[in-house]
């Protein structure tokens, strides 16, 4: 089965331009999450969705970051416009609803690594 | 707000030394999960421990979560340099609560084994 799909990769963009980070979660699983790593900070939520509804999005860090899901295969983090500080590497991941006591296990893309000049 | 305080955050050792990795919070969790992220990838989960006291295995990798539910630890057995990369622990709150289905993460903790 694939896994969860992020594109691009990579991406260099200078201050100022929108970006547009895409996410393709793992067919089935009904809860997608926006994550950005950084030595400094960690692993930080953005931003997450159950059903295409966004459920918590009190880690988005300034009104410049906004991310939807028009549907259930599919999700976008859009920074715009873009700084510096920006740059990192944003994680999208996804899960299914578990039992009582969590959720299944988050399965992660590979990550889209940002660079802001 | 939840937090999960990891430590050591940087640990080199040499091949088939022992290592323990812990991972604490003031807050009570309904499971915490192990994962590790090496370079270029996403974070892969090692374990889940749901009840408090208990002990999973994963080969030379001992996971344990305290009886209070409150802190976790990683111990690995005769590291080898396979073992790199950055381990991640992570706290879930049941179904119930105001975060089912979020993750709190802690900071990491990047090991080194040298051959």
């Amino acid at each position: 089965d694939a896994g969860v799909i992020q594109s691009p990769r990579h991406e260099v963009t200078e201050m100022g331009q929108e970006v547009t980070l895409r996410c393709k979660p793992i067919s089935g699983h009904d809860y997608l999450f926006w994550y950005r790593q950084t030595m400094m900070r960690g692993l930080e939520l953005l931003i997450y969705f159950n059903n295409n509804v966004p459920i918590d999005d009190s880690g988005m860090p300034e009104d410049r970051f906004s991310a939807k899901m028009p549907n259930a295969s599919f999700s976008t983090l859009k920074i715009q416009p873009s700084e510096p500080r920006d740059s990192a590497v944003y994680f999208c991941a996804s899960s299914t609803t578990g039992g009582v006591f969590s959720n299944q296990p988050q399965h992660f893309g590979d990550g889209t690594r940002l660079s802001i000049l | 707000t939840q937090l999960l305080e990891q430590s050591p955050q940087f640990l080199s050792i040499q091949e088939g030394e022992n290592l323990t990795v812990y991972c604490n919070s003031s807050s009570v969790f309904s499971s915490l999960q192990w994962y590790r992220q090496e370079p270029g990838e996403g974070p892969v989960l090692l374990v889940t421990v749901v009840t408090g006291g208990e002990v999973k295995k994963l080969k030379r990798l001992t996971f344990q979560f305290g009886d209070a539910r409150k802190d976790s630890s990683l111990h690995i057995t005769a590291a080898q340099p396979g073992d790199t990369g950055l381990y991640l622990c992570a706290g879930a709150q049941g179904a119930g609560g105001t975060s089912y289905g979020k993750l709190t993460f802690g900071q990491g903790t990047i090991l080194t084994v040298h051959p």
